[in-house]
């Protein structure tokens, strides 16, 4: 059983749909992660929370929306996505930001289609 | 800024054997953390094994073990008595010494190994 839980695993929208990516980590960490993996890039990292607070966001376009009511939580909001958004989004956690010694534990990722 | 380069899109091995996977950094950091993951197909991302840049001795965990030098940025990992379940992507990490929003992983392109019966 993983320590981060991502639903759902499968998600297909509409270019005017809206919809949610859900994190929820069960390791007591502090810091979560969305990273983003497609199929001609390496992992790009999209969003980093620390006890639920924003503290990067990569350049990311601002149709993906991230939230984190609690440090156990995560989510990514997603409206007026385009084609090239489609990727396996995948969540991530570590004890803290801090020490980078720390292990990323990963979920088993959302894949998204887009259409 | 520092990127992580793995230059084998595909490996194949076979059961039993020995396969050694490359990686090449660059940094101009003195401190960091370089690690492999391993992705099967349920894509959830897995610690394989981790190297604090400041120990001169390569780690191991079990089956693999890694071949740290420093001064050619190089992070190759081995896998020793190649099984079934070691089919997977694999990824070559990169992490910065100091936390904070900058200390996070940055990935290599990943390299796809095939174990063969």
């Amino acid at each position: 059983e993983t320590g981060v839980t991502q639903t759902p695993r499968h998600l297909v929208m509409g270019m005017t749909n809206k919809k949610s990516l859900k994190c929820e980590q069960h390791l007591g960490h502090n810091a979560m992660y969305w990273y983003k993996q497609s199929a001609k890039k390496p992992l790009e990292l999209m969003f980093v929370y620390s006890l639920e607070e924003r503290v990067e966001n990569n350049s990311v376009p601002s149709r993906f929306s991230p939230e984190c009511p609690n440090s156990s939580h995560l989510f990514l909001h997603l409206h007026t996505l385009q084609p090239e958004d489609s990727a396996l989004y995948l969540c991530a956690s570590s004890q803290d930001l801090w020490d980078s010694g720390n292990t990323i534990y990963f979920g088993e990722g959302s894949w998204l289609t887009v259409v | 800024a520092q990127t992580v380069t793995q230059s084998q899109p595909e490996m194949s091995v076979q059961e039993a054997e020995t396969v050694t996977l490359s990686c090449t950094y660059d940094t101009s950091e003195s401190d960091y953390y370089l690690f492999w993951y391993k992705q099967p197909p349920s894509r959830q991302m897995i610690l394989v094994i981790r190297q604090e840049a400041y120990k001169q001795q390569n780690a191991t965990e079990n089956r693999f073990s890694v071949n740290f030098q420093k001064a050619a940025k190089s992070f190759s990992l081995k896998i020793s008595d190649s099984q079934l379940g070691d089919a997977a992507m694999y990824f070559c990490a990169y992490r910065r010494g100091y936390g904070g929003s900058q200390g996070n992983l940055i990935f290599g392109k990943g390299t796809k190994l095939s174990v063969k019966p």
